[in-house]
């Protein structure tokens, strides 16, 4: 069974510029995060999906960043227009939801990451 | 509010050495305790987590944590070191009811030496 796949691994942009990171869960989890870690620091929570419904937004930095996730599959992560403290690695993360899983620590599956660089 | 303190950004064992990595955390409920590893160009793997049942958690590879309330504390060990234990591990809690968002430490690079 695939991973958690992220899309790009690596973007290097100019500030001022438009860029969307892409996020594909593992199949049937219904549950998807996304968190950010800038260089040096930890790793923080950005938003959670429950299905294609945000449940949780409260660690979307500013307006600058727009998250998506049509259908309740994949997720789309868009930063517009980026700054230069908009770089770090975003990390996707995916779980099965609490009635499947019937555990509500259900184990979070981490993609790679995409490592934002703003110039 | 929750947090995670991860004592030591840098620990260096010898091969076969214990591996003790320490994290404190900090929550005004009852907490979910994790302890994630990450490997050169990969994401993060679950080593092991506390969810309020034994206090003594087992994982992957070899490593366990205790969780001990007394001191809020939830360090991460392996009595021998292995090369392939060489990474970065996390140390992270979340809410005990759901939402699940993980509050992480800022991270524990493991150096294993000959």
């Amino acid at each position: 069974e695939a991973g958690v796949t992220q899309f790009p691994s690596h973007s290097v942009i100019e500030k001022g510029q438009t860029v969307t990171l892409r996020c594909d869960p593992i199949s049937g989890h219904d549950n998807l995060y996304w968190y950010r870690r800038v260089m040096g620091k930890e790793i923080k929570f950005l938003l959670h999906f429950v299905k294609e419904s945000k449940q949780d937004e409260s660690g979307m930095p500013n307006n600058r960043f727009l998250a998506e996730r049509t259908g309740g599959t994949y997720s789309t992560l868009k930063v517009q227009p980026a700054e230069l403290e908009d770089s770090g690695v975003y990390f996707c993360a995916s779980s099965q939801d609490f009635v499947t899983s019937g555990s509500r620590t259900d184990t979070q599956y981490f993609g790679p990451g995409t490592r934002l660089t703003v110039l | 509010a929750q947090s995670v303190t991860q004592l030591g950004s840098h620990v260096s064992v010898s091969e076969g050495a214990l591996v003790l990595l320490r994290c404190n955390y900090s929550s005004s409920v009852p907490p979910y305790l994790f302890w994630y590893v990450q490997y050169p160009n990969q994401g993060l793997q679950l080593l092991l987590k506390y969810t309020s049942a034994a206090t003594l958690v087992k994982g992957i590879n070899g490593f366990e944590a205790e969780f001990k309330k007394s001191e809020t504390s939830f360090h991460l060990t392996k009595p021998s070191a292995h090369m392939s234990d060489a990474a970065e591990y996390f140390c992270a809690v979340s809410r005990t009811g759901g939402g699940n968002k993980l509050t992480f430490g800022t991270g524990t690079q493991l150096k294993v030496e000959l």
